[in-house]
Parts: structure tokens; sequence; C-alpha cells
């Protein structure tokens, strides 16, 4: 079955230290994976999708990921976190099937200063 | 652009009541759909519409209706809540059905059923 998995609910990183969110997927053909971000009251914003092509994809707010096939992993990076990434992070597969995308759990990230 | 709107933002109902969530995009989108979020489960759709006059279910349909007139509305009728639909609703548009289309989310609908 299709699925996503986001091992973290909850990562604590000071402000300025590196970040690295984690996403596993589940899908038997090419997967479209896109990361969200969902600021505390807001709807989710798209920070970046892969396709195909490159397997590492940059996005907004200075975010890239890296598609690994072998690992079935779509990691979310950050080099330098800034108090203001504090949010929840969602990880998504597009599929073809009836629900377009399957959505990780979340991981819900805190920004210590 | 206003992008997606949904009305309102927060909602108290009691069990039994009815009331239907608004959801209104303004970029010409052909798909929508409504998800609800619940801690620890992500998101999950409810129902979706790939374009006027259709529409299909998803994942937790039981509980709710949708209809799609126009290409802009797409609202959600709870008929009788329940507690257990308490949660966060997000209703949101692409601009087609393609997997490599961006889905645009409205700021959510917090809905409490007491």
């Amino acid at each position: 079955a299709q699925s996503v998995t986001q091992p973290d609910i909850h990562i604590t990183v000071s402000e300025g230290a590196s970040l690295e969110l984690r996403c596993n997927y589940s899908y038997g053909a090419t997967p479209y994976l896109f990361w969200y971000v969902q600021s505390p009251g807001q709807g989710l914003q798209l920070l970046l999708k892969y396709f195909s092509g490159d397997t590492l994809v940059q996005g907004i707010k200075g975010f890239e990921a890296e598609f690994k096939r072998s690992q079935s992993s779509f990691n979310l990076r950050k080099p330098s976190v800034h108090w203001s990434d504090a949010a929840e992070y969602f990880c998504a597969v597009g599929t073809s099937g009836t629900y377009k995308y399957i959505f990780g759990t979340g991981t819900r990230l805190k920004v210590l200063a | 652009n206003a992008g997606v709107t949904q009305t309102p933002k927060f909602q108290v109902l009691k069990t039994g009541q009815s009331m239907t969530l608004q959801c209104a995009q303004d970029m010409n989108h052909e798909y929508m759909s409504w998800y609800r979020q619940d801690p620890g489960m992500g998101l999950r759709l409810i129902h979706y519409s790939v374009g006027a006059g259709i529409t299909d279910q998803g994942e937790v349909p039981n509980g709710y209706n949708v209809s799609r007139s126009t290409t802009e509305d797409f609202p959600l009728r709870l008929l009788s809540a329940a507690p257990s639909q308490t949660s966060v609703y997000f209703c949101a548009s692409s601009y087609s059905e393609g997997l490599d289309t961006e889905a645009f989310f409205g700021q959510g609908t917090r809905l409490t059923v007491v």
C-alpha cells in the first residue's frame, strides 16, 4: 500500500543549527514528492517538489531536499535554521489513485533562541 | 490574489447540528478537495472534485456531503455533526488532477463538536 512515514513527531534545534527532517515513502511507481510547511494557524504552503531529474531539489526559504530512490527517502534539509522556521512540516507523495496526495503525519519543529 | 478562502475560521457545533464549511478559490482551478487534519494522523482526504458538477469520495467521506456547482466554490456539508468530526478542515485547489501540480491550501476551519 502507498504510504508516507515521517518518523520524527517533534524536533528541537537551536537557531543557527542545521536541520534534517526525515521522510520515507512506499509507492510502486516513480513518486511525485512534496514538502509542505504549516505555520501556526495557517494553511499549508509548498516548500519544494520533486518529479524527476536532479535528485537534489531547492525550495523556498533556503530549504532543500534530496530524493534517494534506493532508500525510498526524501529528506528535507536546511543549513542554518531561523526562529521563523518553527512550524509543522509535512511530506507528501502524489499518487495516481483516488487520493492524489498521501500525507505523512507531520514533524513539528521547535527552534530555540 | 485571495487564493483559497475558507469560512468560517472557527466553529462550535452541538451534536446533531448541521452546517456548511465554505471554500472558494479565484485561480480558476479545476481540482478542489477537502481534508481533515487530526493530531498524529496528518491530512486525510474527505471528498474531491475534478470540475464543476463532478465530485467523488476520498479516504474518509462518511458524514460529509459536497457539491460543485461552479468552478470557484466547493462547500462541505456536515448533515448531523458528531464529536468525531471535531477537527481542522482544509480546502485545497490545484490547476489540474495531474500529479505534478501544486496544491494551494486555505487557512483552515477549526471545528469543535460538543
